[in-house]
């Protein structure tokens, strides 16, 4: 199992521009979400899914658009890149959307820079 | 809405001690889920450890264990014979049922070992 996968690893944006980040994983879970963190902050829900096909928002969603058409695929996309929105992104999955026992897997992270 | 807190400033533990990292939470919801993760400098999540609102022991992995007070709604990490290898950030997070499953994390403690 590659567990949760992110790509790209780095990634350089102008202000205005947009892109997708790319989070997968092969566990079959049905719960993902993306996270931000920034400096001296923890982890702020941006947008999460509780299955194929649905979606809701988070702490922090505006300015980020997210769909789930598989189980797998999670993509975060960012539809005007705004220096506020410099941060690292994290995509986690879990087991089931109903358990509060269950952990998250988090993938490797993203380091957004917006100049 | 759920709230965790860590206020404790960065700390410098000798190799060997044990260290105590506090956290606290605030949920109006009687079924809820603990979790610790560790970010090491390469910026990864880990998942330490988790505790159930309704058990009645107190969580152990390895030399991680956790203080947990439900009435005084505090789930201390206690990390004994530290290592070089734990100096990092780490996050308290909480997952509520009746919040969708959203995991909320503190803000963090920074630990840096020294030998």
């Amino acid at each position: 199992n590659a567990g949760v996968t992110q790509t790209p690893k780095f990634q350089v944006l102008k202000t205005g521009q947009s892109m997708t980040l790319q989070c997968a994983q092969d566990m079959n879970h049905e719960y993902m979400s993306w996270y931000r963190q920034d400096p001296g902050m923890g982890l702020r829900l941006i947008h999460y899914s509780v299955g194929a096909g649905i979606t809701d928002q988070g702490e922090v969603p505006n300015g980020y658009n997210v769909s789930r058409s598989t189980t797998e695929d999670f993509p975060l996309r960012l539809l005007s890149a705004a220096p506020s929105q410099t941060s690292v992104y994290f995509c986690a999955s879990s087991p089931s959307p109903s358990g509060v026992s269950y952990e998250q897997y988090f993938g490797p992270g993203t380091r957004l820079t917006v100049t | 809405a759920q709230k965790i807190t860590q206020t404790q400033p960065g700390m410098f533990v000798q190799e060997k001690e044990a260290v105590t990292l506090d956290c606290t939470y605030d949920t109006s919801d009687q079924s809820y889920g603990l979790f610790w993760y560790k970010q090491p400098s390469s910026g990864e999540m880990i998942f330490l450890i988790y505790q159930g609102s309704y058990d009645e022991q107190n969580a152990t992995e390895g030399r991680y264990s956790l203080n947990f007070q439900k009435a005084r709604k505090s789930a201390n990490l206690v990390i004994s014979a530290s290592q070089l290898g734990d100096s990092a950030m780490y996050f308290c997070a909480m997952r509520v049922r009746y919040g969708n499953n959203r995991l909320a994390f503190g803000k963090g403690n920074q630990v840096v070992v020294i030998p």
